[in-house]
């Protein structure tokens, strides 16, 4: 079974600081790396997202780090503030894995303490 | 534009009992896909549909049915409710399929 597998399951990090979330995934088929932001009560958002023929993509603070050859990608959230808050979900799809089957890390929770 | 909305919020059901879950998008997507989110499971594929009238199973397609007859529509439904589906169920769509999802809000459903 395809698998993406995300680490930490939960983070705090204190304001201003630097929060790092870890991807791996097996498939080399996959051709669309995503962050989604979830806030409780609410469904995820896409946050930033990245192709396999870039290493980095930067929006903001928030910046994805991807290597290929490990079958990684990272998101690192610069100056962390209170309401980055929120869980995280990495997800890689593929349109050539079968349709357009997304699948989602188990997500992380980050907590940003003031 | 309203974007991706769902009802009810919340359902509580008892074991056995039967409803549908309602999805709306306004976006004219021709993608529309369920998941449901469980504590340290993340969001996992229920079903999905590629355009009117087309429906597949996705990761965890046991219990539940779908139907596609708009573009707009994606109903999933729940034929004999078991505590297992228990969960937090999102509706999401999408232009293309594979990529940017638009997510609605959820319905947190509980059997008892």
């Amino acid at each position: 079974q395809q698998q993406v597998k995300q680490s930490p399951q939960s983070l705090i990090v204190q304001k201003g600081g630097i929060s790092i979330i870890n991807c791996a995934y097996e498939n080399t088929a996959f051709d669309y790396f995503p962050w989604y932001q979830q806030f409780p009560g609410k469904g995820p958002a896409l946050l930033i997202a990245i192709r396999p023929d870039v290493s980095e993509k930067k929006e903001g603070r928030f910046t994805i780090s991807f290597n290929k050859s490990a079958k990684q990608f990272s998101l690192h959230i610069m100056d962390s503030q209170p309401g980055d808050s929120a869980t995280y979900f990495c997800a890689a799809s593929s349109i050539k894995t079968g349709g357009f089957k997304t699948i989602f890390g188990a997500g992380t929770r980050l907590f940003v303490k003031a | 534009n309203a974007g991706v909305t769902q009802t009810p919020k919340f359902q509580v059901l008892k074991t056995g009992q039967s409803m549908t879950l309602q999805c709306a998008q306004d976006m004219n997507h021709e993608y529309m896909s369920w998941y449901r989110q469980d504590p340290g499971m993340g969001l996992r594929l229920i079903h999905y549909s590629v355009g009117a009238g087309i429906t597949d199973q996705g990761e965890v397609p046991n219990g539940y049915n779908v139907s596609r007859s708009t573009t707009e529509d994606f109903p999933l439904r729940l034929l004999s409710a078991a505590p297992s589906q228990t969960s937090v169920y999102f509706c999401a769509s999408s232009r293309d399929g594979s990529y940017e999802q638009y997510f609605g809000p959820g319905t947190r459903l509980t059997v008892t």
